[in-house]
């Protein structure tokens, strides 16, 4: 199972754009990437997936180098509300089995 | 709603009773995860199921732990014997298998407390 690697916590302010990198050398050519977002007693939330290149949806964008060895969650003009943990998982797509959550990046948004 | 719902969301029992769990998940979801996370820990796979198929345990899930499936659409995760140990929230999942599949949601979990 490719094993991820992200910063333990970030900070940022209301209204600036966040980026949170993850490193997975060991990536596989079957792997996606995904993203989970999770507040405090609730269920970790699908925030965006992808395998190279650049996913964009209304949330986020992810960011996929060519090599797929690190990828990088971007948050646009975050607010308040963003505070929580994020994950970054890498395994075959939508196989939950396969997943290893690990310890996530604390994000904190101050006002 | 039609997300992934657990009950209850909060149990407290005493060392050694039983405890069970349930997990409906959405409805055209074949695919079932049950997931355990401690405090600042993320979520740890114990067991899936495809349709009321057990596929896979983890090496997690001791032999106090039994989840079923029995009808392909709810399930429940029962703990024998609890211990101090067993405190944790557990996490049920679904997603859709096939084709382009979909992402596991997650439901709000059940935060079991041993005394």
């Amino acid at each position: 199972l490719a094993k991820t690697t992200q910063p333990i916590s970030m900070d940022s302010y209301e209204g600036q754009e966040v980026n949170i990198t993850c490193s997975h050398n060991n990536i596989a050519t079957n792997d996606y990437i995904t993203w989970y977002q999770q507040f405090p007693s609730q269920g970790p939330r699908f925030i965006i997936q992808g395998y190279k290149t650049k996913v964009t949806n209304e949330v986020a964008s992810l960011f996929i180098p060519a090599d797929r060895k690190s990828s990088t969650l971007s948050l646009p003009r975050v607010s308040l509300s963003d505070t929580a943990v994020y994950y970054c998982l890498v395994g075959e797509k939508n196989a939950g089995n396969m997943l290893t959550f690990g310890g996530g990046t604390r994000l904190m948004v101050k006002p | 709603d039609t997300g992934v719902s657990q009950d209850p969301r909060h149990k407290i029992t005493k060392r050694g009773q039983n405890v069970t769990f349930r997990c409906d998940p959405i409805s055209e979801h074949n695919r079932l995860y049950w997931y355990r996370q401690t405090l600042g820990q993320g979520p740890e796979f114990l067991t899936y199921f495809q349709n009321e198929a057990q596929l896979e345990k983890s090496r997690l899930l001791s032999d106090r732990f039994s989840a079923e499936r029995p009808k392909g659409s709810f399930s429940t995760l029962e703990i024998q014997r609890t211990e101090q140990g067993d405190s944790a929230m557990y996490l049920c999942a679904s997603s859709l298998d096939g084709g382009q599949g979909s992402p596991l949601h997650f439901g709000n979990g059940t935060r079991l407390t041993v005394t």
